[in-house]
């Protein structure tokens, strides 16, 4: 079955750190790849997407996600932490076709010390 | 622009009594999708409708159903609540362009708690 494994359900860096939140699924079909921010009581907006082309990909605020075939994997990263990067991230992986659903990650909530 | 809109947002039940919790979106969007989300488990699929007039199960659909009442609205159906469908639900709903992958657009999402 296909599905997406995000490694550490809480990572914590202090602010100015980098950010790397990890995210591998299992396919060998190349999917189209995701990453949602949830702050707090509300509800997932994208951060970024990989369709196709360019590996390296650049999301909102700061954040980028390469998109590794030989690895499966499609990690997180923002080169400085703020503290208002602080809430929950999904990766996501969806393999087109009619129905076009959305397979998510368990999520990492991302804490930012001052 | 409201995007999509779910009601209620905070919903208390008991057991065995039934709601519906109602979505809808302005967006002109095709496809429909209601998830709903635990600690530790993400955001699981229960259905969702690629098109008006069409819908599907997801991952876990047992103890729902949903009706696709026009191109807007998608409602989610709990016939006889229990306590392991106290979550928090999740209404999205995207485009279906041919050739591209749209981006999925959530609601705030309705907060239920089952006794």
């Amino acid at each position: 079955a296909q599905s997406v494994t995000q490694l550490g359900s809480h990572v914590s860096v202090s602010e100015g750190a980098l950010v790397l939140l990890r995210c591998n699924y299992s396919s060998s079909v190349p999917p189209y790849l995701f990453w949602y921010v949830q702050y707090p009581n509300q509800g997932l907006q994208l951060l970024l997407k990989y369709t196709t082309g360019a590996t390296l990909v650049k999301g909102i605020n700061g954040f980028e996600a390469e998109f590794k075939k030989s690895e499966t994997s499609f990690h997180l990263t923002k080169p400085s932490a703020h503290m208002s990067d602080a809430a929950e991230y999904f990766c996501a992986v969806s393999y087109g076709g009619a129905t076009n659903k959305l397979i998510f990650g368990t999520g990492t909530l991302l804490a930012v010390q001052p | 622009n409201a995007g999509v809109t779910q009601t209620p947002k905070f919903q208390v039940l008991k057991t065995g009594q039934s709601m519906t919790l109602q979505c809808a979106q302005d967006m002109n969007h095709n496809s429909m999708y209601w998830y709903r989300q635990d600690p530790g488990m993400g955001l699981r699929l229960i259905y969702y409708s690629a098109s008006e007039g069409t819908t599907d199960k997801g991952e876990v659909p047992n103890g729902y159903n949903v009706s696709r009442l026009n191109k807007r609205e998608f409602s989610l159906r709990l016939e006889s609540a229990a306590p392991s469908q106290t979550s928090v639900y999740f209404c999205a709903s995207r485009t279906q362009t041919t050739g591209r992958i749209g981006e999925l657009f959530f609601g705030e999402g309705s907060r239920l708690t089952v006794l």
